[in-house]
């Protein structure tokens, strides 16, 4: 079945970067934009990006241009999502999301906490 | 930036109709897609292109789309579609940028 699963929990300073997996199964992972969204607790669903695994294009949501990259491993069907000079704000669950008409399979979540 | 504007919260009794609505000036242009999340859990799609229907989603979920509205319409709520409920669409400037609404807490008692 089509799933995606992602790396484990981190705990980061502030400054520092993070870099989430997401490694995709089930299905030809570049036929199928991959999309991340962040929650921080208590809050709502925020996009922060797309990019498509065949071409590597990428969009980013502009409250995140400039600390977001997000990249593929086409050989081992995984997505990767880097934040950059992290703060706290940015503490939050980190989906990643598979789009085809509509993100119709999500991985489970990885949680970042950015604490000193 | 693009903004898509849903109430906070909408309350029903178990077996009436729920209806949800998301406002954003490129609706009439873009699709509307629907995502219910319950707590601790990642969200599930309920609607996509305004009112289509995934496989395994209930059929008392429907969507409509008008003008700079859409709205996701529960018909006969039950208490298990207590859930966050978020209308999701692109803006309309080119650059494929998404947003989600600021989502809708449903309670069904």
């Amino acid at each position: 079945q089509v799933q995606l699963v992602q790396s484990g929990a981190e705990v980061k300073k502030p400054g520092a970067s993070v870099k989430v997996s997401c490694k995709a199964s089930g299905y030809t992972f570049t036929s199928y934009d991959i999309n991340w969204v962040r929650q921080a607790t208590g809050q709502g669903l925020e996009w922060m990006g797309w990019m498509n695994p065949n071409s590597g294009n990428t969009g980013y949501a502009q409250k995140f241009q400039g600390r977001v990259t997000m990249t593929r491993n086409t050989s081992i069907s995984t997505a990767y999502m880097e934040l950059s000079s992290l703060r706290s704000e940015d503490t939050a669950v980190y989906y990643c999301a598979r789009d085809g008409s509509g993100l119709g399979t999500w991985g489970q979540g990885t949680l970042v906490t950015v604490s000193s | 930036s693009y903004e898509l504007t849903q109430p906070p919260s909408v309350s029903v009794s178990p077996g009436q109709t729920a209806r949800i609505t998301c406002s954003g000036d490129a609706l009439p242009k873009k699709y509307a897609y629907w995502y219910q999340q319950k707590s601790g859990q990642a969200p599930v799609l309920v609607i996509y292109e305004d009112s289509k229907r995934p496989s395994g989603i209930p059929e008392r979920f429907s969507g409509s789309s008008s003008g700079t509205m859409a709205t996701l319409t529960i018909s006969g709520a039950q208490v298990e579609d207590e859930a966050d409920y978020y209308c999701y669409s692109t803006d309309s400037s080119g650059n494929h940028r998404k947003v989600f609404g600021g989502g809708t807490k449903l309670t069904v008692l």
